[in-house]
């Protein structure tokens, strides 16, 4: 069965500190995707990045990379120089194989960005 | 691009009482999803509509819920004799085919008192 978690369940940084957040997934299926999403209080989960699970190259973007390691079935994730305005809640999902129509959520962590 | 939109935001009703709540996902995207999140929990799959046909639901998903998606375009989701256990956000997403990408909805907060 799909699980993910995200042993982190709450963390707090101070502005422009770099911080990252830990998702590791357990998995059957050989063919599979992961992603993050932020969801900031208004609610909405808005979509960050996905990988599939052929592709283990380390993504950046801006203040935000990504590290899958298909060994450790870690794919985390660093904000590098943290602003106020990432605090949010981030969470890892699994996709169900290559079947997108279903996604295993971890519980999410909180990060706090202190001024 | 108009992202996914659901209403309302926020309900409030008490135990025993129906609700319905409507999402309208992103224009030509055929897949449409629900899920629940309860608090300091991540979303949980709820069921899924291509097009007018629901074509999985999860055992989440009692007698007392129903999901409709009568021309392939908005959804909407009833919760029918609602108990204080259903209080949750409950998230709408949508998908286009051939691709990977679950877009999601600002969500309804439904309180039960």
């Amino acid at each position: 069965a799909q699980k993910v978690t995200q042993a982190q369940t709450e963390i707090s940084v101070v502005e422009k500190e770099d911080v990252t957040l830990d998702c590791v997934y357990e998995t059957r299926d050989t063919t599979y995707y992961l992603f993050w999403y932020k969801q900031p209080p208004s609610g909405e989960l808005v979509f960050l990045i996905r990988r599939n699970s052929f592709d283990e190259q380390n993504e950046i973007s801006g203040r935000y990379s990504w590290n899958f390691q298909k060994s450790t079935s870690s794919f985390n994730f660093t904000i590098t120089a943290s602003q106020v305005v990432d605090s949010a809640v981030y969470f890892c999902a699994l996709s169900d194989g290559n079947n997108f129509n279903k996604f295993y959520f971890g519980s999410g962590t909180k990060l706090n960005v202190k001024p | 691009d108009t992202g996914v939109s659901q209403d309302p935001r926020h309900k409030i009703t008490k135990r025993g009482q129906n609700v319905t709540f409507r999402c309208d996902p992103i224009s030509e995207h055929n897949r449409l999803y629900w899920y629940r999140q309860t608090l300091g929990q991540g979303p949980e799959f709820l069921t899924y509509f291509q097009n007018e046909a629901q074509l999985e639901k999860s055992r989440l998903l009692s007698d007392r819920f129903s999901a409709e998606r009568p021309k392939g375009s908005f959804s909407t989701l009833e919760i029918q004799r609602t108990e204080q256990g259903d209080s949750a956000m409950y998230l709408c997403a949508s998908r286009i085919a051939l691709t990977d990408t679950q877009y999601f909805g600002p969500g309804t907060r439904l309180t039960v008192l």
